[in-house]
């Protein structure tokens, strides 16, 4: 199917385990991102990047690392989640090979995380 | 760090009420963007202004861009139950977008 896929949509962890969420776009879009949304934060940007094997901080990297091998898939680790890291992760790609700030972003349906 | 605040937080209006949601900061943006997001899915984008003093309408739903862009309103007239969800500004700078906390609206029939 085209467009923008999140796996798994739910996940319960431990404290301490390694978790990997998975974000896959059909539109060779050169952009993606990962953002979490927490109550009283909204929005914040993880990680993004640019292509394939770019990527580079955004607001909130500390806990979380990301690879890019190829352009359809960004995933995001948690290498040892904490309670801190309970949240919703959405993944998102832009159509824009400079990445405007016009440029509109396609966002999944979100990955919703329970670190016990 | 640029910061959007987005006010109300949270406004609950029967239906054919008008509404107005504000979006304020104290930095300049290249371009700002309203998106609406629906319990369990990812926000999806509404409309993209980038001029100052820009005003753009969606059907009942008019955005406007302040001159100085630092800021933007967005507006529904006649609501309705469909227009509940929570409603996202988000400023751009390069190709990153800061996001507000959203405005979570409930339009009761």
């Amino acid at each position: 199917d085209a467009g923008i896929t999140q796996s798994p949509r739910y996940k319960i962890t431990e404290t301490g385990r390694q978790v990997t969420l998975m974000c896959h776009q059909t539109w060779s879009h050169s952009y993606m991102f990962w953002y979490r949304q927490d109550l009283g934060h909204g929005l914040r940007l993880i990680y993004y990047s640019a292509a394939a094997d770019i990527t580079d901080k955004g607001e909130v990297p500390d806990g979380y690392v990301v690879s890019r091998s190829k352009t359809e898939n960004f995933p995001l680790t948690l290498e040892s989640a904490t309670r801190s890291q309970t949240s919703v992760y959405f993944c998102a790609s832009s159509d824009g090979w400079w990445g405007s700030s016009t440029d509109t972003q396609y966002f999944g349906p979100g990955t919703r995380l329970t670190v016990l | 760090t640029q910061l959007l605040e987005q006010s109300p937080q949270f406004l609950s209006i029967q239906e054919g009420e008008n509404l107005t949601v504000y979006c304020n900061s104290s930095s300049v943006f290249s371009s700002l963007q309203w998106y609406r997001q629906e319990p369990g899915e990812g926000p999806v984008l509404l409309v993209t202004v980038v001029t100052g003093g820009e005003v753009k309408k969606l059907k009942r739903l008019t955005f406007q861009f302040g001159d100085a862009r630092k800021d933007s309103s967005l507006h529904i007239t006649a609501a309705q139950p469909g227009d509940t969800g929570l409603y996202l500004c988000a400023g751009g700078s390069n190709y990153k977008l800061t996001f507000g906390k959203g405005t979570l609206l409930t339009v009761n029939p």
